[in-house]
């Protein structure tokens, strides 16, 4: 079985330009979700689809931050403009299903570093 | 509020000694835990996971985990630790109080095994 796929694996950007991620979750999981890792830390939840359906976008940074998942299977996450803060890596990861016993696949991540 | 803590920030074994590494957790209602594993530049492995019943959860490569109820801990443990062992541990809660599923990490064990 395919694992979860994620591009680019690394970006250099300069402050306040755009960037944007691309995950493709493992086939038939209906569940996605987008973590932040900043070095040393764990990933924090960024945003969580059920579908194409937003569940919990609640530290998402809206003013900056969008997502998307229109067609319940591919996803992409933009920052615009990035900020210095933003350097971490990008997890994707999904789920067969919503319920709360059903482990997480993530994804190799995409390393972002903002100069 | 639901929180993870990994209390070391590096464990040190030696090759074919047990090793263990820490997690405390804290929830409002029913915890469902799980640990990962990260290998430089990879993305999260999941190891384990407990929902309910045994209280010692076997897992993957080896790995075995212990639920404490009373003391609200869920450490992970192995029998003979393997220089392959050497990576970055997290330990996760899901977050079941609202409708979001995500997992809350802690900020991760560096497990490092010499020969």
């Amino acid at each position: 079985e395919a694992g979860v796929a994620q591009s680019p694996r690394y970006k250099i950007i300069e402050k306040r330009q755009s960037v944007a991620f691309w995950c493709n979750p493992i086939s038939g999981h209906a569940t996605l979700y987008w973590y932040q890792q900043i070095l040393g830390q764990g990933p924090k939840l960024l945003i969580q689809f059920q579908n194409n359906g937003v569940v919990d976008d609640s530290q998402l940074p809206k003013d900056r931050f969008s997502a998307e998942r229109l067609k319940g299977v591919d996803s992409t996450l933009k920052i615009q403009p990035a900020k210095l803060e933003d350097s971490a890596v990008y997890l994707c990861a999904s789920s067969l299903k919503r319920d709360n016993s059903y482990e997480q696949y993530f994804g190799p991540g995409t390393r972002l570093t903002v100069t | 509020a639901q929180s993870v803590a990994q209390p070391e920030d590096q464990v040190n074994v030696a090759e074919g000694n047990p090793l263990t590494v820490k997690c405390t957790y804290s929830v409002s209602g029913n915890p469902y835990l799980f640990w990962y594993v990260q290998y430089p530049n990879r993305g999260l492995q999941f190891l384990l996971k407990y929902i309910t019943g045994d209280n010692l959860v076997k897992g993957s490569y080896g790995f075995e985990a212990e639920f404490n109820k009373s003391q609200t801990s869920f450490h992970l443990k192995k029998p003979s630790a393997l220089v392959s062992d050497s990576a970055l541990y997290f330990c996760a809660v899901r977050d079941n109080g609202q409708a979001g599923t995500a997992l809350i990490f802690g900020k991760g064990t560096t497990l490092s095994v010499s020969s």
